[in-house]
């Protein structure tokens, strides 16, 4: 079936830094996909749709200038948090539609902030 | 954003016991989907309910939708340890956005 590979599995970086997040479509070709934020015990938050070869589409109250979405490839999106804080210490998970209904998520990148 | 509630927030069973969740949206859907999530990792989507149907089953997993009341529910019959994990709803808005409910927090006994 279709595969999402999502590294890191977890980071842990200084404040101020910067972290990027890859995302791969394995076995698929996506033009569109989705990143989601999600804090301890909560749901999943949408915070941008990355489009291939175009600028992303970020939700409402989400910084486009802190988070980075970069989707140069049919296989590859990135997200990038800039001068990351403690607050954006959460779980950020990946996902794409190979085809038809079905959403494809990857494992989830657990990033802390110190 | 998201797209609405979810019910209990968190549901404690034995195992063998059946686990009933339920889900309500906001916006008119074309399908509407369940998923799972272990503890700190990625979803596993478990089944999907177009907007035309009012039941479907898969295994010992039994999902209803009624579009009027803009809800669904997810039955987890003779539940096992194992089952312990959040189920989410999702509803997919405009073309591709998938939405996520507040979730569930199962915890089965053995």
């Amino acid at each position: 079936g279709a595969v999402v590979s999502q590294h890191p599995s977890w980071v842990i970086c200084k404040s101020g830094t910067s972290v990027k997040i890859e995302c791969r479509s394995l076995d698929f070709q996506a033009t569109t996909m989705f990143w989601y934020r999600q804090f301890p015990k909560q749901s999943l938050m949408l915070m941008a749709t990355s489009n291939e070869g175009s600028k992303a589409t970020y939700e409402q109250g989400v910084e486009k200038d802190k988070f980075l979405i970069n989707h140069a490839s049919l296989t590859l999106s990135t997200l990038t948090v800039t001068s990351a804080h403690p607050e954006d210490s959460s779980f950020y998970i990946c996902s794409a539609r190979p085809g038809g209904y079905g959403y494809t998520f990857g494992s989830g990148t657990r990033l802390t902030v110190v | 954003s998201q797209q609405g509630e979810e019910d209990p927030q968190a549901l404690s069973i034995q195992e063998g016991e059946n686990a009933t969740m339920n889900c309500s949206y906001k916006t008119s859907i074309n399908n509407l989907q369940w998923y799972r999530q272990n503890s700190g990792r990625g979803l596993v989507h478990l089944i999907l309910i177009r907007s035309n149907e009012r039941e479907k089953h898969s295994g010992r997993l039994r999902v209803t939708l009624d579009t009027s009341k803009k809800s669904s529910s997810l039955l987890i019959t003779a539940s096992r340890a194992a089952d312990t994990a959040s189920y989410f709803c999702a509803t997919a808005e405009g073309t591709d956005k998938l939405i996520f409910g507040t979730g569930t927090r199962l915890q089965v006994f053995p």
